[in-house]
């Protein structure tokens, strides 16, 4: 069974710091992670997609990388602002028939002034 | 955003009594899904579509059934309501193929 974890839960970071946010899985035979953002009592948003295939993506000031092999994914946030505070959540898609995503809880990020 | 509106946004019960969801798309994407999002449990699946008509269990689904008679709406029941159902619903969409699945805005729901 799939599991998927993010550490630490939550973090707490200066306005315009770089930072990484770690995503590890323990099952390689995946077909795509995705990283979703979620501000409180809102939906998820869907920041960006990695096929099994691909290294990384980035998306203006998100970059995503995925080293299958090992099973981690790293989401590196350029340049953070107050704007960025949110809970981000990684989730892989497992393969295999009419495959689901699973989840991990997510990091809760507060950027600070 | 993706076309994925849900219905009702709020809602407060009393145990014991029916409750649906409604989860409506514009997108004509092929699958659907049901999440129920819980502190300390994070986000899990209760149910999901790849067709019309065509649905199966995800990992708890006690306590609730599914339906999807067109593409664009799958519902999700409680049949007799609960206090542990007390959650926010998300429902999902994603297309056929290696794609992004985007949520929706979700249910808060409260069974008193």
């Amino acid at each position: 069974k799939q599991e998927v974890t993010q550490i630490p839960a939550a973090l707490s970071v200066p306005e315009g710091e770089n930072l990484v946010l770690n995503c590890s899985f323990t099952d390689s035979a995946i077909y795509n992670l995705q990283w979703f953002r979620q501000d409180p009592g809102k939906g998820l948003t869907s920041l960006l997609l990695i096929q099994s295939s691909q290294r990384e993506q980035t998306s203006g000031r998100l970059n995503a990388s995925l080293d299958k092999s090992s099973g981690r994914s790293t989401l590196y946030i350029a340049a953070s602002q107050p704007g960025d505070s949110a809970t981000y959540l990684c989730a892989v898609r497992s393969t295999g028939a009419n495959s689901k995503l699973t989840f991990g809880k997510g990091i809760t990020l507060s950027v600070r002034p | 955003d993706a076309g994925i509106t849900q219905s009702p946004r709020h809602k407060v019960t009393e145990t014991g009594t029916p409750v649906t969801l409604r989860c409506h798309q514009t997108e004509n994407h092929r699958y659907m899904y049901w999440y129920r999002q819980d502190p300390g449990h994070g986000l899990r699946l209760i149910h999901y579509s790849y067709g019309v008509k065509d649905t199966d269990k995800g990992e708890v689904s006690d306590g609730y059934s599914v339906s999807r008679s067109k593409t664009e709406d799958f519902l999700l029941t409680l049949e007799s309501a609960t206090s542990s159902q007390t959650s926010v619903y998300f429902c999902a969409i994603r297309e056929t193929g290696y794609n992004e699945q985007f949520f929706g805005p979700g249910t808060r729901l409260t069974v008193l």
